[in-house]
């Protein structure tokens, strides 16, 4: 079974201080991993994902995640962030076989002025 | 192209009432699926479907049914409703044709069950 640990529920940081969000995962065969984001009362938005190409993976609004497979790690990094990157993240596993998707439970991002 | 589409946005049932979530995909996409969001639990998934006329059980499937007769719509069902089922749900949608991974998600229903 695929699972996915994220480790802080709650993160704060100040305007253009650098956000990283963790995320660790449990997987028997080499994962597909995701980060999706959700705006207050909106659904969730695709930040970037890894497929098994280059461990280092550009997404959108400046986040990039490196895949560590001796530390089972995905964490997500913006150098700089903004008052817009208040929002709940979500990182999540693919199950290969027919894309069913596991999420950990989210970690809220506020940012301070 | 709207994308996936949810509806309604918004309901409020009593226990022991019954509804039925749809969701409507104009992609074209084979695999379909149902999860629920609640505070502290991330994404959950409830029923999914692998093609029109699929359906099968998720992480979380007790107290839900699903049907998938067209290949663009896949319904949601509660047949009694219970608060424990208060929480806002999401479907989402995948192509299927072996290249492109990515789950696309509809905004949201939001459910209240008093």
């Amino acid at each position: 079974a695929q699972s996915v640990t994220q480790l802080g529920s709650h993160v704060s940081v100040s305007e253009g201080a650098l956000v990283l969000l963790r995320c660790n995962y449990s997987s028997s065969v080499p994962p597909y991993l995701f980060w999706y984001v959700q705006y207050p009362n909106q659904g969730l938005q695709l930040l970037l994902k890894y497929t098994s190409a280059a461990t280092l993976v550009k997404g959108i609004n400046g986040f990039e995640a490196e895949f560590k497979k001796s530390e089972t790690s995905f964490h997500l990094t913006k150098p700089s962030a903004h008052m817009s990157d208040a929002a709940e993240y979500f990182c999540a596993v693919s199950d290969l076989n027919d894309y069913k998707l596991s999420f950990g439970a989210g970690t809220t991002v506020t940012v301070r002025a | 192209n709207a994308g996936v589409t949810q509806t309604p946005k918004f309901r409020v049932l009593k226990t022991g009432q019954s509804m039925t979530l749809l969701c409507a995909q104009d992609m074209n996409h084979e695999y379909m699926y149902w999860y629920r969001q609640d505070p502290g639990m991330g994404l959950r998934l409830i029923h999914y479907s692998v093609g029109e006329g699929t359906t099968a059980k998720g992480e979380v499937p007790d107290g839900y049914n699903v049907s998938r007769l067209k290949k663009q719509n896949f319904l949601l069902g509660l047949e009694s409703a219970a608060p424990s089922q208060t929480s806002v749900y999401f479907c989402a949608s995948v192509p299927g044709d072996g290249y492109t991974d990515t789950q696309y998600f509809g905004p949201g229903t939001r459910l209240t069950v008093l």
